[in-house]
């Protein structure tokens, strides 16, 4: 069935640093995926979307990186700061909303 | 981005009570709203897509009988848990387009 799936499920970070949180999808129809942050006892906030006539998208400190051949997503965030800890989802869009496992990001100062 | 508020953002009942939980698009109107729901340390899980003047759709192994989805208005979807136990005690949280509330903790004594 379809799903979608993180490789690591925890990444430490030092403050400073970039994190590259990955994630893999098993839809080859697949087209449209979002990032979100989800912050302990909040619901998911919206980082960054990307479609598939596109293979990366940047935003303000984050850029996400889709790899069509391989059905795998990543999320680079630069220079990590403490607010960035949180879980990091990413999501199948295509059709429903699916969201896969999820990795902590936890930012040691 | 959109605005969807979710109301209560907690509540405690007892078991064999019900309770309702609000979902409202705030700056647009959303013909369709999703309800998820998330355990501790997991991902969010798709329970029912709430269509407006319609019925909604419910995932597979999720109760209909026991989890009402009623989606009257163009701004506002509700989920009432029914006869809640123990078991049901979960962070719901809805979305619509790509946008989420802020989540409710539900806890049944």
């Amino acid at each position: 069935g379809e799903s979608v799936g993180l490789h690591l499920p925890t990444l430490s970070v030092q403050e400073g640093d970039n994190s590259i949180i990955n994630c893999a999808y098993s839809n080859s129809a697949s087209d449209y995926f979002i990032w979100y942050k989800q912050e302990s006892g909040k619901g998911p906030q919206f980082i960054i979307d990307i479609r598939s006539n596109m293979d990366k998208r940047q935003g303000q400190r984050v850029t996400v990186l889709l790899n069509k051949t391989v059905k795998h997503l990543s999320l680079q965030i630069a220079a990590t700061q403490p607010g960035d800890s949180a879980v990091y989802f990413c999501a199948d869009v295509t059709n429903k909303l699916i969201f896969g496992t999820g990795t902590l990001l936890a930012v040691q100062p | 981005g959109a605005v969807v508020s979710q109301h209560p953002s907690w509540v405690i009942c007892k078991s064999g009570t019900s309770v309702k939980i609000e979902c409202r698009s705030l700056d647009f109107q959303a013909t369709t709203m999703f309800w998820y729901r998330q355990f501790p340390k997991q991902s969010l899980m798709l329970m029912a897509t709430s269509n407006e003047g319609s019925k909604a759709t419910y995932e597979q192994g999720v109760e209909k009988d026991k989890f009402l989805i009623n989606h009257a208005s163009l701004t506002l979807s509700t989920l009432t848990v029914t006869s809640a136990h123990p078991e049901d005690s979960s962070f719901y949280i809805c979305s619509s387009r790509a946008f989420f509330g802020q989540g409710t903790r539900l806890t049944v004594v």
